[in-house]
């Protein structure tokens, strides 16, 4: 069966610290990857993707995450948190043939105390 | 607006009602999503519009949920005979002809609808 495992549900961390969220996934097939973000009281938004090329990618905000093939995986890292990275993170997978059909983690809660 | 849209933010009804959910995507984006997201899960893919045309109805759950685009932009989630079970927040999303290079869908701050 095709899931999305995020390993976290919940984190606290302090400003500058470092941040790194695990993503895993099962998905028959090649896929496209995706970390969305959705700050408090705002819509979901994309914060960086993996289509093909580089395994390590850079988005918006800092963040980066690094595709390996090999252990499934799509971890979302970023060296110095600050406060306004207070948000939902998700993690999605879907099919090359159809980018937008997104599938979801169950997302992690990430609090940045001051 | 210049965001996706999506009427009403929140729907009270009881169930065995019928509910419409709208969307209003930003202008000119070809490609429409409805996903849903229940309280502590990420959110569930329901449907895919391309153009006036549902390209992937595959998430829909069951015969009472259906969705319409007639004329290509503005689309209305239909759901007939309300459960329980279909309280959840109803995202809809929006792409142009360009997210198959950028990947990005724009999401809309969603429609939480509680069935009591």
């Amino acid at each position: 069966a095709q899931s999305v495992s995020q390993h976290n549900h919940h984190v606290i961390l302090s400003e500058a610290a470092s941040l790194e969220l695990g993503c895993n996934y099962s998905y028959g097939g090649t896929v496209n990857l995706f970390w969305y973000v959705q700050y408090p009281g705002q819509h979901l938004q994309l914060l960086l993707k993996y289509f093909s090329g580089d395994p390590l990618v850079k988005g918006i905000k800092g963040f980066e995450a690094e595709f390996i093939k090999s252990k499934f995986s799509f971890n979302l890292r970023k060296p110095s948190v600050q406060w306004s990275d207070t948000a939902e993170y998700f993690c999605a997978v879907s099919p090359t043939d159809s980018w937008g059909k997104l599938q979801f983690g169950a997302g992690t809660q990430v609090v940045v105390t001051p | 607006g210049a965001g996706v849209s999506q009427t009403p933010s929140n729907k009270v009804t009881e169930k065995g009602k019928y509910v419409e959910l709208r969307c209003d995507p930003i202008s000119g984006h070809t490609a429409l999503y409805w996903y849903r997201q229940s309280l502590g899960q990420g959110p569930e893919f329901l449907i895919y519009f391309q153009g006036t045309g549902a390209a992937d109805d595959s998430g829909l759950p069951n015969d009472r949920f259906f969705a319409v685009r007639p004329e290509g932009s503005v689309s209305t989630l239909k759901i007939q005979r309300t459960e329980r079970g279909d309280s959840a927040v109803y995202l809809c999303a929006s792409s142009s002809l360009a997210g198959a290079n950028t990947g990005e869908l724009f999401f809309g701050e969603g429609s939480r609808l509680t069935v009591l």
